[in-house]
């Protein structure tokens, strides 16, 4: 079936570089893209979204990028810190206002 | 303003009972949801409740129940617990749905079935 998913479950980042989660997404009818945050013990938090008619999104020290001729979504994160250790979903709404698919994560571990 | 609360955070159940798990916001919001997360995988969907007085199947229903009781509180009941519903529950919720609606998750209920 169609689904979210990550390229690559974990990611070592040292302190202050600059971190690139990628997401490959397979359903064409996704028209809304979110990435979420989870530190551990917590429940997932809203990073950013990115609608389809969007190619790129910035936020406070992140952006999302968005290319759909390859189906594919990454989120950066500038200068990254310690307390961006966490593990990163993307999510893909599946043509429905309340369905979300997530993606498995992409656990990111910062290096002091 | 304490944003979505969930209990209990933890419980150990037998295989064949059953329990409800509570879930409340004080946000106003009109959506709600209820999420599985197992290990190594991302969340997924059981139910939603798009506005009070509504529920709708998400991607895990079966063995599964809800009750939108009101406004701000959504349940989810298992009525005969099975090994494979050991997962941790997240509750989510959202002033309606679609791009531009963010949806803020509860801390979860950690479920244990032997």
């Amino acid at each position: 079936g169609e689904s979210v998913g990550l390229h690559l479950p974990t990611l070592s980042v040292q302190e202050g570089d600059n971190s690139i989660i990628n997401c490959a997404y397979s359903n064409s009818a996704s028209d809304y893209f979110i990435w979420y945050k989870q530190e551990s013990g917590k429940g997932p938090q809203f990073i950013i979204d990115i609608r389809s008619n969007m190619d790129k999104r910035q936020g406070q020290r992140v952006t999302v990028l968005l290319n759909k001729t390859v189906k594919h979504l990454s989120l950066q994160i500038a200068a990254t810190q310690p307390g961006d250790s966490a593990v990163y979903f993307c999510a893909e709404n599946l043509g429905s206002d309340y369905k979300l698919s997530f993606g498995a994560g992409t656990t990111v571990t910062v290096r002091a | 303003n304490a944003g979505v609360t969930q209990t209990p955070k933890f419980q150990v159940l037998k295989t064949g009972q059953s329990m409800t798990l509570q879930c409340a916001q004080d946000m106003n919001h009109n959506s709600m949801y209820w999420y599985r997360q197992d290990p190594g995988m991302g969340l997924r969907l059981i139910y939603y409740s798009a506005s009070e007085g509504t529920t709708d199947k998400g991607e895990v229903p079966n063995g599964y129940n809800v009750s939108r009781l009101n406004k701000r509180e959504f349940s989810l009941r298992l009525e005969s617990a099975a090994p494979s519903q050991t997962s941790v529950y997240f509750c989510a919720s959202s002033m309606a749905g679609g791009p531009g609606y963010e949806q803020f998750f509860g801390p979860g209920t950690r479920l244990t079935v032997l």
